[in-house]
């Protein structure tokens, strides 16, 4: 069974870095695109970043794009996302997904908040 | 950016009753549609992707339907499980993939 498994959040500044990580595991991590998408307390879901299985493509929404850089390491079967310039409105739980199209597993999640 | 539109956001059915939630794209999506749901703590479930295609493992008693901008999403014999937050989201035009902001569904 596919697993994901989100680590990295924290309390941090507004101004701050944080990197989130997401760990795969029951799937050959390198034959699938990955995808953050994340929700703030009390509201509904909004996608962030896209890549592709060998990182040839990613795609970013416009509310983090120059702010957030998703990335994976195939070989340790890792997905991250690099956090800068984070803001209040950034505080949300952030999720990885798999999938094109529609996303079929998920993680549970990690807790960012910004916040000074 | 494609908008979507959920109603209602929050509906009160009983157990054992059928609820009928909506799920309305701002153009012309085709059957792009994909439907979760989330249980309070818990990451999103993929339950209905193409509009209308159950997901491995999803009960008979959640269908979906619709093509074009008008999608349904029905559950039929409510289970005390069922009571959930539900989000549609397309990928007809993407990126972004575009949620909905959910329905509710409450136990009446």
């Amino acid at each position: 069974e596919a697993q994901l498994v989100e680590s990295g959040g924290a309390l941090v500044q507004p101004g701050g870095s944080l990197r989130l990580s997401c760990a795969a595991s029951g799937f050959t991590f390198n034959s699938h695109t990955m995808n953050w998408v994340r929700q703030a307390p009390g509201k509904g879901l909004e996608w962030l970043s896209h890549i592709s299985s060998s990182s040839n493509t990613i795609f970013d929404a416009d509310s983090v794009k120059g702010r957030f850089t998703i990335s994976r390491d195939n070989a340790k079967n890792l997905l991250f996302l690099q956090m800068d310039s984070l803001r209040v409105e950034d505080t949300a739980v952030y999720y990885c997904a798999r999938g094109v199209r529609w996303f079929d597993y998920w993680g549970r999640g990690t807790l960012v908040t910004v916040s000074s | 950016e494609i908008v979507m539109t959920q109603s209602p956001a929050t509906l009160s059915v009983s157990p054992g009753e059928r609820a009928t939630l909506s799920c309305r794209a701002s153009q012309n999506i085709n059957n792009d549609l994909v439907w979760y749901q989330q249980k309070p703590g818990q990451a999103p479930r993929l339950l209905i992707y193409r509009a209308s295609t159950r997901a491995a493992g999803i009960p008979a008693r959640f269908s979906g339907s619709g093509s074009g901008t008008d999608f349904t999403l029905t559950i039929t014999s409510l289970e005390s499980e069922d009571f959930a937050v539900y989000y549609c989201q397309q990928y007809n035009n993407w990126p972004p993939y575009t949620f909905g902001q959910g329905t509710k569904l409450e136990i009446k």
